[in-house]
């Protein structure tokens, strides 16, 4: 399967806990985003790396997100303190970063805060 | 303040009968608009895209979407549904990208799709 995969696919913890999820985007994408998505919502941006760098973050990812995509390869969603409100799907994308790119999905990280 | 507004939360239709989902979005420029579909427990599949062109838009799994810029919607048609396209359908909104911008991509709240046998 040559698409974007992520690990784990669900994940139960408490709250305070901290969480850590994984991201491999298709080989060659250089571009990879991290979106949120809550019950009855549609997928909300939350930051994105070009290659190694990440260039930008939503207002979203307050400082108990933390995001690496250390070698331009696979990316780490590190949540710390986990509240309940941080339930929800964590989806990764991936592109190739080229003028009118299509950014392609994984199958999404499925969080729960007890 | 760029937006994507899909006014229809849940629709049913019969197997077998045409469909329709609107979408409509709000951007200041020639934007890039997305369907995806999101079947239970799935990722976001794209369905087609629009970037310049032919307003008419082909897609996957006998899908189109027509983009029409005067009402600023995308509205996405099937000819005849089958039980397998019940899923949630997202509209989307891109900006034209280049190099060095990103295409944070904005979507709309998402239509929920049943067929009624």
């Amino acid at each position: 399967d040559t698409g974007v995969s992520q690990d784990p696919r669900h994940k139960i913890t408490k709250r305070g806990q901290n969480v850590t999820f994984r991201c491999d985007p298709i080989s060659e994408h250089n571009r990879l985003y991290w979106y949120r998505q809550t019950l009855g919502q549609g997928p909300e941006f939350l930051t994105y790396f070009q290659n190694e760098a990440q260039l930008e973050k939503s207002r979203l990812l307050s400082d108990r997100f933390s995001a690496e995509r250390p070698k331009g390869s696979f990316s780490t969603l590190e949540i710390q303190r986990t509240e309940q409100g941080d339930s929800a799907m964590y989806l990764c994308a991936s592109s190739l970063g080229d003028y009118q790119e299509t950014q392609y999905f994984g199958p999404g990280t499925r969080l729960l805060v007890l | 303040a760029q937006s994507v507004t899909q006014p229809d939360i849940h629709i049913t239709v019969s197997e077998g009968a045409s469909l329709e989902l609107r979408c409509n979005y709000s951007y200041g420029a020639t934007p890039y608009l997305f369907w995806y579909v999101q079947s239970p427990g799935q990722g976001l599949q794209l369905l087609l895209k629009y970037f310049s062109g032919d307003t008419l838009v082909q897609g996957i799994k006998g899908f189109e979407a027509e983009f029409k810029r005067s009402q600023s919607s995308f509205n996405l048609r099937k000819p005849s549904v089958h039980w397998s396209d019940a899923a949630e359908y997202f509209c989307a909104v891109g900006p034209t990208t280049g190099y060095s911008s990103a295409s944070k991509i904005i979507f709309g709240s998402g239509t929920r799709l049943s067929i009624r046998p």
